[in-house]
């Protein structure tokens, strides 16, 4: 079984500050790794994912994530957020080996940028 | 390429009334994934289908709740007799194996 731990369940940053959002997770299987951003009473969008390859992961917006194997975490980064960032951000996992997207998610962190 | 469809948005039921959403999912998926969103927590992976088969739903309650995907039209999830506790937000999720699903917008339910 995999879980995913979001330890700030809110982060309030200043407008043009940096960011990180933390994610750990644990499994007994090799996981790829998402973040998705959830927009108040909209539905999930892909920010970015880990596959393969290069462990610094680039997605929309302007975040990045970092695979850290060893550490098990997969940290989300900003270098400078707008209010338009203001949203709750999920990571989740899914096993490499099981074919199909279901998803295990962390429990979420609230990002609201002050102004 | 339209992307997942929910409907409706919004669904309000009053005390032992039935709840029934909807999800057509992105041209070309086969899979079709349901969670449900609680107040102020995350996502819970309720069920997984495949066209006229469930392949996993260990996250769906015991009672009360079902789900199909049959060979025409949409998926859908349906609760019988619904209880305060069932107010949320459900979402659904399409993908054809290859590691990304796409969400549609939810529907949230809510129980009077």
């Amino acid at each position: 079984a995999q879980s995913v731990t979001q330890l700030d369940s809110q982060v309030p940053v200043f407008e043009e500050a940096p960011v990180e959002l933390r994610c750990n997770y644990s499994s007994s299987v090799s996981v790829y790794l998402f973040w998705y951003v959830q927009y108040p009473n909209q539905g999930l969008q892909l920010l970015l994912k880990y596959l393969s390859g290069s462990t610094l992961v680039k997605g929309i917006n302007g975040f990045e994530a970092e695979f850290n194997k060893s550490q098990t975490s997969f940290h989300l980064r900003k270098p400078s957020v707008h209010i338009s960032d203001t949203a709750e951000y999920f990571c989740a996992v899914i096993p490499t080996n099981f074919g199909n997207e279901k998803l295990t998610f962390g429990t979420g962190t609230r990002l609201t940028i002050i102004p | 390429n339209a992307g997942v469809m929910q409907n409706p948005r919004h669904l309000v039921r009053r005390r032992g009334q039935e709840a029934r959403l909807r999800c057509s999912p992105m041209k070309g998926h086969s899979h079709v994934y349901w969670y449900r969103q609680l107040p102020e927590e995350g996502l819970k992976f309720m069920v997984y289908l495949q066209k006229e088969n469930i392949i996993d739903e260990s996250g769906m309650p015991k009672e009360r709740f079902s789900a199909e995907f049959p060979k025409e039209g949409p998926s859908i999830l349906r609760i019988q007799q619904v209880v305060r506790g069932d107010s949320a937000a459900y979402f659904c999720a399409s993908g054809y194996g290859n590691t990304e699903a796409f969400f549609g917008q939810g529907t949230r339910l809510t129980v009077v």
